[in-house]
Order: C-alpha cells, then structure tokens, then sequence
C-alpha cells in the first residue's frame, strides 16, 4: 500500500524553538507539498517541491523553510516557532507531469505555546 | 492566483438523505479531483475527472466535469454515518506539474 508517513501526529513546542516536520513517501514520486489546514481558511500551500533539491514557495511561505535533499524526504522547518504558527500541517505527494491527484499523509497536529 | 468556489461551507443532513455539492472557477481546467477528509486524517482522493462532460460514479459517489470545464459537482446518495468529514475540490493544471488548487470544503454532518 503506497505511503505518505508524517513522522509525529501530535506536536507541542515552545515559541521561539527551531521545528522540524519530517514527511518520506514511498511512491518515487517527484512533487512534494506542504499544506497547512485552519477552520475556515481551507488548504494553504506552504512549500513545494519537484525534484531532490529544488523548492518553490507556495501562497505562505514565512516564518518556514523546506529541505529535500532525496526524493522520498522533505522537511519543513519553523526557524523559530510562532503561536500563529499552531495548525494541522498536511504532506502530500503527486507523480510529475500530468494531472494526477495527491496522496497526502495523516497529518501533524502542532500547537506552539 | 486562481480560486475555487465551493458550496455549500457546510452541511446537516439526515442518514439516508442526498448530497450534492459544488466547485466553480472563473478558468478553465483540464482536471478536477474530490477528495474526503475524514476527522483526525489527510484526505483522500474519491474521483478523478479528465474530461469535459464526464460523469463517474465510486459506489454511492457521484461527480460531473462540467462541459464548460469551469465546474464540477458531487453527489452522494442515501447518506451513512460514515460519510462525515470535510470534501475537498481541486483541480490541476496539466503543465504545472501536478500542482493542485483546493477549494476551501464542504463540511458534511450526518445524523442518525
């Protein structure tokens, strides 16, 4: 069964910390994304990412960074964790050219306090 | 960018009632995709739709492309407990990579 595994599901940090949220897919599939998911404000686009060390910014980039240095993993980094910053935060991953749909991971719940 | 239009933001519905919801867009696309959120989870994908006009059914899913290629919608029928969650549109642009833009979701509450 093909994957996308988020490496926690639940994480609380303080303000200010460096964080790290880990997404592997199993699939060797090229795109990978990060969204973040508010009440209300449906799906953000943080980050993209279509092949092993290229990256583009999606419609929320600050206050995050992204890290793909192989093809099944890639990172978004909070320099320095905000309270507005606590959100769902969903990976997903899609096959390159063509309009083919998403397989997302199970999501990480991060609440900064 | 471009934007989704989906309605309704939510529902309450009775089980064993019918679901029908909506996206339009003021672009064209060549793809439009629904996916489920369950609650706690990442959505998944139900249906996939290629072509203008067409019509596919997943068990008691059903989704149009519409032949204007701004539109799509989804019905359900006889609505389960298990139908709850949070249904995503999205639609793809063919040279872009796979990247998707979401609609901002249908909310759907069913009742027992």
């Amino acid at each position: 069964d093909v994957k996308v595994t988020q490496s926690s599901r639940y994480l609380v940090k303080r303000t200010g910390e460096k964080v790290f949220l880990e997404c592997v897919q199993d699939m060797d599939h090229e795109n990978m994304f990060w969204y973040r998911q508010d009440p209300g404000l449906g799906l953000r686009l943080i980050y993209f990412s279509y092949d092993v060390k290229m990256k583009e910014k999606g419609d929320i980039p600050e206050g995050y960074s992204v890290s793909r240095e192989k093809k099944e993993r890639f990172s978004l980094i909070l320099e320095s964790a905000s309270t507005n910053q606590t959100s769902m935060y969903l990976c997903a991953s899609s096959l390159d050219r063509g309009p083919y749909g998403y397989t997302f991971g199970s999501g990480t719940r991060l609440t900064v306090v | 960018g471009q934007q989704l239009n989906q309605s309704p933001q939510s529902m309450f519905i009775q089980e064993g009632e019918d679901v029908s919801m909506n996206c339009t867009s003021s672009s064209i696309f060549n793809t439009w995709l629904w996916y489920k959120q369950d609650p706690g989870e990442g959505p998944v994908l139900l249906i996939a739709l290629y072509k203008a006009g067409e019509l596919t059914s997943n068990g008691r899913l059903t989704a149009q492309f519409g032949i204007t290629r701004k539109d799509s919608f989804l019905n359900i029928s006889a609505s389960i407990p298990s139908d709850v969650g949070i249904y995503f549109c999205a639609t793809s642009i063919f040279t872009n990579a796979g990247k998707s833009t979401f609609g901002d979701g249908t909310t759907l509450t069913v009742k027992p």
